[in-house]
């Protein structure tokens, strides 16, 4: 099992210029998530889904849309960049069956920079 | 809302115990998490506490006082490879779809020194 893996790894883009983020897991897990992850402070959710097709806002949701049209797969869209976005972004997901815990698992970062 | 607090850093000297402190204030609790993120990686996951009491996993402890809205993460035998990062997280309240929301503390980053 690969577990939760993102693409790409890194990325520098332009302002204004838009992209998608990848993330895809292998466990069969029902909750996915993107985060962000800037130094002093911590990770903080942008979107999260319940489950194939349903999508939230987390605690920083502007500038991001994201999309789940598959199950195994969570995307993370910047539609027009901007240097506030630069940062380290992390998906994760967790089994709903382990409601008791709940354990995120998460992916290795996509490092963005937004010139 | 959730609010968590922790050292920023610590230095602890290998062979040692080290004790991480997280106090937080939510307005609904249903777990609280520890994690470890080595500089450039992803966080993973250490332990996970929803009773009092403390929780025991090797040379990791993690423990839990709901009433005092406290928890601790306790390192024994302190490795070099220790040095990190170690996230407080908790889990609370009904988000849509009966999603509890997890909220992350800002992490203790930990350098275990000779």
């Amino acid at each position: 099992n690969a577990g939760v893996t993102q693409t790409p790894k890194f990325r520098v883009l332009k302002t204004g210029q838009s992209m998608t983020l990848l993330c895809a897991q292998d466990m069969n897990h029902e909750y996915m998530y993107w985060y962000r992850q800037d130094p002093g402070m911590g990770l903080r959710l942008i979107h999260y889904s319940v489950g194939e097709g349903t999508t939230a806002k987390g605690e920083v949701p502007d500038g991001y849309n994201v999309s789940r049209l598959k199950k195994q797969n969570f995307l993370l869209g910047l539609e027009s960049a901007a240097p506030s976005q630069t940062s380290v972004y992390f998906c994760a997901s967790s089994s709903r069956l382990a409601e008791s815990t709940d354990t995120q698992y998460f992916g290795p970062g996509t490092r963005l920079t937004v010139l | 809302g959730q609010n968590i607090d922790q050292p920023t850093e610590m230095t602890a000297t290998e062979g040692a115990i080290v004790q991480i402190n997280c106090t937080y204030q939510t307005s609904g609790f249903n777990g609280l998490f520890w994690y470890q993120q080595h500089a450039g990686e992803a966080p993973t996951f250490l332990s996970y506490n929803v009773l009092d009491g403390l929780e025991e996993k090797g040379r990791f402890s993690s423990f839990l006082s709901r009433s005092k809205g406290y928890s601790y993460l306790l390192l024994k035998e302190l490795q070099m490879k220790d040095s990190a990062s170690y996230l407080c997280a908790v889990r609370g309240g009904l988000n849509s779809g009966g999603y509890q929301k997890v909220t992350f503390g800002t992490g203790t980053k930990l350098q275990v020194i000779p």
